[in-house]
């Protein structure tokens, strides 16, 4: 059965600040995918990313960056000069190759990022 | 740009009432899902379709909950009796693609079901 684990529940920083959202997976299927969304206070889901289980390169788009790692199997997210709006909850998510592309989630990471 | 959208946006019920939720998935896209989010909670999984069909179902999703495309376009949501702890968002997703798990999953904005 798949697992998403988001150990830190909530985090605050000061703006400028980087910051790692962790994200640890659990799987039986050789080739699954793995998500980040951003839930932002107005409710609805953004995505970020996608990664399969097969190109472990890590990914930067402006100050987002993903560090994608099978041998520990986790896949975190850094916000590099954080902003106020950064501020949300951020989402990790995994869909394996055998399970019809439904989505688990993890429990989510409040980032609080202050002026 | 082409993308999900879901109504109402907000649903307010008296507990034992049956509600409709409803979505308009992207127009070319074949597999739908619906997944719930209770206030402050984890996003979590409750059915996907496929070719007019339940291709899978979460634990939650049990015989109150029933899904329909009834026609082209739209994909409902229908709670046949709600209760309390049925309070959550509720969004809609939809993908292009046909297998495997790597399609990105495109989210209506949800719809937030208050039962009183």
């Amino acid at each position: 059965a798949q697992k998403v684990t988001q150990a830190q529940t909530e985090i605050s920083v000061v703006e400028k600040e980087d910051v790692t959202l962790d994200c640890v997976y659990e799987t039986r299927d050789t080739t699954y995918y793995l998500f980040w969304y951003k839930q932002p206070p107005s409710g609805e889901l953004v995505f970020l990313i996608r990664r399969n289980s097969f190109d472990e390169q890590n990914e930067i788009s402006g100050r987002y960056s993903w560090n994608f790692q099978k041998s520990t199997s986790s896949f975190n997210f850094t916000i590099t000069a954080s902003q106020v709006v950064d501020s949300a909850v951020y989402f990790c998510a995994l869909s394996e190759q055998n399970a019809g592309n439904m989505l688990t989630f993890g429990g989510g990471t409040r980032l609080m990022v202050k002026p | 740009e082409p993308e999900v959208t879901q109504t109402p946006s907000h649903q307010v019920t008296q507990m034992g009432q049956e509600v409709i939720l409803r979505c308009v998935p992207i127009s070319n896209h074949l597999y739908f899902y619906w997944y719930r989010q209770i206030l402050g909670q984890k996003v979590e999984f409750l059915v996907s379709f496929y070719n007019n069909e339940i291709s899978e179902k979460s634990e939650i999703f049990d015989d109150q909950f029933s899904v329909e495309r009834p026609d082209g376009s739209n994909f409902t949501l229908k709670i046949r009796s709600t209760k309390l702890e049925d309070s959550a968002m509720y969004f809609c997703a939809s993908i292009l693609g046909t297998s495997g798990g790597q399609n990105e999953q495109f989210f209506g904005p949800g719809t937030r079901l208050t039962v009183l």
